[in-house]
């Protein structure tokens, strides 16, 4: 199993601005994902993260609005960009394992007033 | 358009009865299923998984899921189940090659 962490839990943001997330797994990595799950629906995949490489964005979502950062093979970073209230969600950052089941982090609760 | 669909949105049972949660995929060829629950408060964690084999499969918690390939259904069931067990569950598909994906999610509140 990975262990998972994430900056930040939460945070209330005013529109506009941006908010960027931080994840760190206890081992090394190829695949990072980046997940969003909205109020009361289900997760969204925002992202595929390799390092080395750029971000792989599913259909809807885009580099210039969830800029993603892979440095290194333990960390990543998702930064929501000119936020709106229709941005608020958890966004979730999560690794595979070995056998295909994917570790979540606590995810970060996002609030955009 | 290809889908993960839980039927139920919230199921209230009271303890020890029986419970038996929907999932249904539409996706063609091979695909890797799974439940994960999320408890209050908590992160995604994984009850269970099928990949090959035996389509009845047993997780953490007494919870068992049985795949019928005919009917792509992955439903998710527990003998009896106790107040600690109230939680979001979340039925996952993990197509061939590809990524993973969710289905909306099942709220179950378990009353004591």
């Amino acid at each position: 199993s990975a262990v998972i962490s994430q900056k930040p839990s939460r945070d209330i943001c005013q529109r506009g601005t941006s908010l960027t997330i931080q994840c760190q797994v206890d081992s090394q990595v190829t695949m990072m994902f980046w997940y969003r799950q909205q109020p009361g629906q289900s997760l969204t995949l925002i992202a595929t993260a390799n390092q080395g490489s750029e971000a792989t964005y599913e259909s809807g979502f885009v580099i210039d609005k969830f800029p993603i950062s892979r440095p290194n093979l333990t960390f990543s970073t998702l930064t929501v960009s000119n936020m709106s209230p229709e941005d608020s969600s958890i966004y979730l950052c999560s690794v595979e394992g070995d056998t295909g089941e994917l570790f979540f982090g606590e995810g970060s609760r996002l609030t955009v007033l | 358009a290809q889908s993960v669909s839980q039927h139920n949105h919230h199921v209230i049972l009271s303890e020890a009865a029986s419970l038996e949660l929907g999932c249904n995929y539409s996706y063609g060829g091979t695909v890797n299923l799974f439940w994960y629950v999320q408890y209050p408060g908590q992160h995604l964690q994984l009850l269970l998984k099928y990949f090959s084999g035996d389509p009845l499969v047993k997780g953490i918690k007494g919870f068992e899921a049985e795949f019928i390939k005919s009917k792509f259904s992955f439903n998710l069931r527990k003998p009896s189940v106790q107040w600690s067990d109230t939680a979001e569950y979340f039925c996952a598909v993990n197509p061939y090659n590809n990524d993973m994906r969710f289905g909306a999610g099942t709220r179950l509140t378990v009353k004591p």
